[in-house]
């Protein structure tokens, strides 16, 4: 069974702060990393893709992937009370294979 | 150009009966994918169409079946409802089979009664 694995939190930063979410995957063979956002009663809605190690930056966004540890990051830079919502992560093998997602962490800024 | 739309938003059924869900991928897109999300389990994987075939399952009895049309365009059934049914149906939308990015709808809740 293939795991991909996330803190439920709820995660509470101060507004303006750096806010670290974290996921494990169980699959070594994986290799598309994505992170979704999503609101309450909303659906989710794809922010970042990640495909090799290291860092990707996308405006206050960064993904940071490390297969070896088997662990994908994302980083919100200057969190905002808009950025409060549930963040999932999601892992795809490869190929034509279906996506996995963690339950999500959920993401509180306070203002 | 328009998103994803399922239909219907809101639905309330009893235990016993069947249930048939559609969604309406983004124009052009020919993969459409089903998920299951609750609560307690997150997002579960139900199953993947492209080209009207089933091309990936997930982890779910048979009650659970889909289908696709030539349009792309996509239903799913759920025969003899059980109370842990109750969830958010959401299905996405991608360009083509293993496409990286997947477009969801609003989704489709469901409450078995």
């Amino acid at each position: 069974q293939k795991e991909v694995e996330q803190n439920s939190g709820p995660l509470s930063v101060p507004e303006g702060a750096i806010a670290s979410l974290n996921c494990t995957y169980s699959d070594r063979g994986s290799q598309s990393f994505f992170w979704y956002r999503q609101y309450s009663g909303k659906s989710p809605e794809l922010i970042m893709s990640i495909y090799s190690n290291g860092d990707k930056e996308d405006g206050r966004f960064t993904a940071q992937l490390n297969k070896a540890s088997q662990y994908v990051s994302l980083l919100i830079r200057d969190s905002q009370p808009s950025d409060s919502a549930t963040y999932l992560c999601a892992v795809n093998e490869g190929g034509y294979q279906k996506v996995t997602f963690g339950t999500g962490t959920k993401l509180q800024v306070i203002p | 150009k328009a998103g994803v739309t399922q239909t219907p938003r809101y639905l309330i059924k009893t235990r016993g009966q069947q249930v048939t869900l559609s969604c309406s991928p983004i124009s052009g897109h020919r993969s459409v994918s089903w998920y299951q999300q609750t609560p307690g389990q997150g997002l579960q994987f139900l199953f993947e169409y492209f080209s009207e075939t089933q091309r990936n399952k997930g982890n779910f009895p048979g009650r659970f079946s889909g289908r696709q049309f030539s349009n792309s365009r996509s239903e799913m059934n759920v025969s003899t409802l059980e109370l842990g049914d109750s969830a958010l149906y959401l299905c996405a939308s991608s360009l083509t089979l293993g496409s990286e990015t997947q477009y969801f709808g609003p989704g489709t809740r469901l409450l078995v009664l």
